[in-house]
């Protein structure tokens, strides 16, 4: 079965700081990587990862994949407290169901 | 552009009770889902469809159910609440086919079980 492991779940920091973000997982048919952020209310989409697009960036925000070691991780950097957010790893394997990582809770405080 | 519509927003319960949780989509996409979260627990699926008649089974399925009589709509119903059944609701859809399911997410459903 699919499997999402996150880590850590939850991180405290000061505004300025660079943080990042863990996800390994495991999959029997590998289509696709996702992170979401989530504050308040819904999650909101911020990266896909999958076998032909392995790095993205999006201002402070940027993610890799690595297919050999079953990981991904969230980078950010010179953190605001509008970062701070349930942060989400979710797998697509063979089927179309997305399965989600338990999040990591990030703190920054000013 | 709606996107994803739930409702209620909030309900509140008595053990035993029934009730269906509604979502609603306009982006005609083919893929819907719902999913409940908890504290410390991240999102877990509890059932999923890739089109209309057409459902499964995700990680926490047992309460629930649902049906899919067309595109846009996907009710998620629970016969006799449990205290167990205590969390926030969402649905999400997204588009299904050789590429990734980025999914979109309703504003979510928050059920108390007394």
């Amino acid at each position: 079965e699919d499997k999402v492991v996150q880590s850590p779940l939850s991180l405290v920091v000061h505004e300025g700081d660079t943080v990042t973000l863990n996800c390994s997982y495991e999959v029997t048919n590998f289509r696709s990587l996702l992170w979401y952020k989530q504050e308040k209310k819904a999650p909101t989409f911020l990266f896909m990862l999958t076998s032909s697009g392995i790095e993205k960036k999006s201002g402070r925000l940027s993610s890799i994949l690595d297919k050999k070691e079953l990981f991904s991780i969230l980078n950010i950097t010179a953190t605001q407290t509008g970062d701070s957010a349930i942060y989400l790893c979710a797998l697509q394997g063979g089927s179309e169901k997305l399965v989600f990582g338990k999040g990591t809770k990030l703190t920054v405080n000013p | 552009n709606a996107g994803v519509t739930q409702t209620p927003k909030f309900q509140v319960l008595k053990t035993g009770q029934s009730m269906t949780l509604q979502c609603a989509q306009d982006m005609n996409h083919e893929y819907m889902s719902w999913y409940r979260q908890d504290p410390g627990m991240g999102l877990r699926l509890i059932h999923y469809s890739v089109g209309a008649g057409i459902t499964d089974q995700g990680e926490v399925p047992n309460g629930y159910n649902v049906s899919r009589s067309t595109t846009e709509d996907f009710p998620l119903r629970l016969l006799s609440a449990a205290p167990s059944q205590t969390s926030v609701y969402f649905c999400a859809s997204g588009r299904q086919g050789s590429g990734a399911n980025v999914l979109t997410f309703g504003a979510g459903s928050r059920l108390t079980v007394l």
